[in-house]
């Protein structure tokens, strides 16, 4: 399978524990974002990276949530402290665009990380 | 205002109907545009890209209207496995990268 992966597919933990979640994106894609998305609600956009670079990050993110590429293949987000709010289906996405490029953007999703906080 | 809005449904429609459903904009600066598709507990799959132009792929039309920042996805003879929610995708320029919000989706529920 060459699309997006994410491990692990379901993660349950009490309030107040950390947790970290992995993607994988489709190999020569050079951008990676991270989003959140509840139930009847579409994707919020989380955070992004451009090779390794983090660019940008949304205000949802608090300083509880972390992410890295640390060579600029796979990222992982890390939420610590975790509280019943974060709940969540966590999803990831890749797609590959040059930089500058006005050609559209069109991501690729993983299945997504399902994050049930007690 | 939201930066994307959808009329959330559902929309339940037979087998066979035609249905429409719009998306509005509030960035007129707004470049690419997008539908997308998600079954229920599934990820979102790209539906079809929207162009200036408008664009057909099968049973499925979308168009753009700029002047009034919206964007329409018309689904003609409905199938039960059109069932699902069609997500409204934006982008533009912000800062020297394209920026990307969706919508909160449509959900379409095709009866037999």
């Amino acid at each position: 399978d060459t699309g997006v992966s994410q491990d692990p597919r379901h993660k349950i933990t009490k309030r107040g524990q950390n947790v970290t979640f992995r993607c994988d994106p489709i190999s020569e894609h050079n951008r990676l974002y991270w989003y959140r998305q509840t139930l009847g609600q579409g994707p919020e956009f989380l955070t992004y990276f451009q090779n390794e670079a983090q660019l940008e990050k949304s205000r949802l993110l608090s300083d509880r949530f972390s992410a890295e590429r640390p060579k600029g293949s796979f990222s992982t987000l890390e939420i610590q402290r975790t509280e019943q709010g974060d709940s969540a289906m966590y999803l990831c996405a890749s797609s590959f665009l040059p930089d500058g490029s006005l050609a559209k953007n069109i991501q690729y999703f993983g299945a997504g990380t399902r994050l049930s906080v007690l | 205002r939201k930066e994307v809005e959808q009329d959330p449904g559902p929309f339940n429609v037979p087998e066979g109907a035609t249905v429409a459903f719009n998306c509005t904009y509030s960035n007129s600066a707004s470049q690419s545009f997008f539908w997308y598709r998600q079954d229920c507990r599934k990820e979102p799959k790209l539906l079809m890209s929207v162009y200036s132009s408008g664009n057909e792929d099968g049973r499925f039309t979308a168009q753009l209207n700029r002047a009034s920042q919206y964007i329409s996805l018309l689904i003609r003879d409905s199938k039960l496995s059109d069932s699902a929610t069609y997500l409204c995708v934006v982008s533009f320029l912000s800062g020297g990268y394209q920026k990307v919000t969706f919508g909160t989706g449509t959900k379409l529920q095709v009866i037999p």
